[in-house]
């Protein structure tokens, strides 16, 4: 059974740092792995999606990799600014069924990026 | 816009009651989904549908009903049987089901607590 984890738990930096979330699952047959942000009381938004084949996607100021060998994703923000505070989540997407349905997600790193 | 609506944001349920969560969306997507949210844990499907008058069981539908009868509305409905139903609900839709429905778009969610 796929499980994902993500450490910390909570994180909380000053303004302009640069800072990484990871993300770690137990079997490296995954189709994608997606990284989501929720605000708190709202829904989930979709920030990056990684192919297996794919080692890195960037939008913006965010960048996440992807080593599926060794079961692990990283979610790189530069220059944090107090909006990007919020709740960051991965889940990966199994290889075998490659149904949307079959997502595992992590529990979650609390950000907060303080003034 | 373009989006996905849930309602009611706050829904309260007396004991033996059963409750309805209304979830539509206007994005023309063919699959929705239903996920539980509980603090420290990851998102969990409750059910999912892949078409109009089709829905599957998710990893915990027991003491949850849904239905699909139109392409745009996926309610669920908590019943008296679901004995821990305080949690966040969180409806999501995707293009499909398979490959194509990688992303997934989500509602801003219903808090449910039990009086």
């Amino acid at each position: 059974k796929q499980e994902v984890t993500q450490i910390p738990a909570a994180l909380s930096v000053p303004e302009g740092e640069n800072l990484v979330l990871n993300c770690s699952f137990t079997d490296s047959a995954i189709y994608n792995l997606q990284w989501f942000r929720q605000d708190p009381g709202k829904g989930l938004t979709s920030l990056l999606l990684i192919q297996s084949s794919q080692r890195e996607q960037t939008s913006g100021r965010l960048n996440a990799s992807l080593d599926k060998s060794s079961g692990r994703s990283t979610l790189y923000i530069a220059a944090s600014q107090p909006g990007d505070s919020a709740t960051y989540l991965c889940a990966v997407r199994p290889f075998s069924t490659g149904t949307a349905s079959k997502l595992t997600f992590g529990t979650g790193t609390r950000l907060q990026v303080t003034l | 816009d373009g989006g996905i609506t849930q309602s009611p944001k706050y829904l309260f349920r007396k004991e033996g009651q059963n409750v309805t969560l209304s979830c539509e969306q206007n994005l023309n997507h063919d699959a929705m989904y239903w996920y539980r949210q509980d603090p420290g844990q990851g998102l969990r499907l409750i059910y999912y549908s892949q078409i109009v008058n089709d829905f599957q069981k998710g990893d915990i539908a027991e003491g949850y009903s849904v239905s699909r009868e139109k392409k745009e509305s996926f309610p669920l409905t908590v019943t008296s049987a679901q004995k821990n139903p305080t949690a966040f609900y969180l409806c999501a839709s995707s293009i499909g089901i398979g490959l194509s429905g990688e992303k997934l778009f989500f509602g801003s969610g219903t808090q449910l607590s039990v009086l």
